[in-house]
């Protein structure tokens, strides 16, 4: 089935780190992706993780994969308040990203 | 670089009137997408087009036609608005099929009334 979930709110305090997890039930996925939207803007590409790797990081982004679990998160070190936004989590499946319900992160001071 | 434009940006429609939204990339991109983002839903695929002179139903193409008018342009229509429509829409495009990132437009706010 083509199902990818995520909880619909975080949220943290700046200075902290944010980790959104997501789930997905098709174990075909080749390419998994972790995407930003800011308010009133489009979708912009943050990172991506190919299914045979099990981490990836860049700066202060670091994705998880455990294929076994069909489970990826997306931790953010040091929060700001420019972090603030909904996070999307894409899995592909053929010729089609399916995307997730998104999870809106708020940051506090 | 303007990346994925689409037009327009807000729009107020009544019941049973027609429009179409516009979309246009200038990446060379093969393939173009329409999706829709409804709260709590994420995004929905409606329409897409692996390339110029195809198109394909996604998710949710129910009331809605496309036209891949050119590499560049890809249009989705929507024939007679109904108040489930209402909605934001959002063109995206991609070098290939598949396995690679999505560049997405701004979005077009919809309502129908």
């Amino acid at each position: 089935g083509e199902d990818v979930e995520q909880s619909l709110f975080l949220s943290v305090r700046e200075g902290d780190s944010s980790v959104i997890n997501c789930t997905y039930t098709d174990s075909s996925s080749t390419y998994l992706y972790w995407y930003k939207q800011e308010p009133g803007a489009g979708l912009q590409l943050l990172t991506y993780i190919f299914s045979n790797m099990d981490m990836k990081q860049d700066q202060r982004l670091t994705v998880l994969l455990n294929k076994k679990d069909k489970h990826l998160s997306l931790r953010i070190a040091d929060t700001q308040t420019g972090d603030s936004a909904i996070y999307f989590c894409a899995e592909s499946l053929a010729d089609k990203l399916i995307f997730g319900t998104g999870t809106r992160l708020q940051v506090f001071p | 670089n303007a990346g994925v434009t689409q037009t327009p940006k807000f729009q107020v429609l009544k019941t049973g009137q027609s429009m179409t939204l516009q979309c246009a990339q200038d990446m060379n991109h093969n393939s173009m997408y329409w999706y829709r983002q409804d709260p709590g839903m994420g995004l929905r695929l409606i329409y897409y087009s692996a390339s110029e002179g195809t198109t394909d139903k996604g998710e949710v193409p129910n009331g809605y036609n496309v036209s891949r008018l050119n590499k560049r342009e890809f249009s989705l229509r929507l024939e007679s608005a109904a108040p489930s429509q209402t909605s934001v829409y959002f063109c995206a495009s991609s070098e290939q099929l598949g396995n690679y990132g999505y560049t997405f437009g701004s979005g077009t706010r919809l309502t129908v009334v």
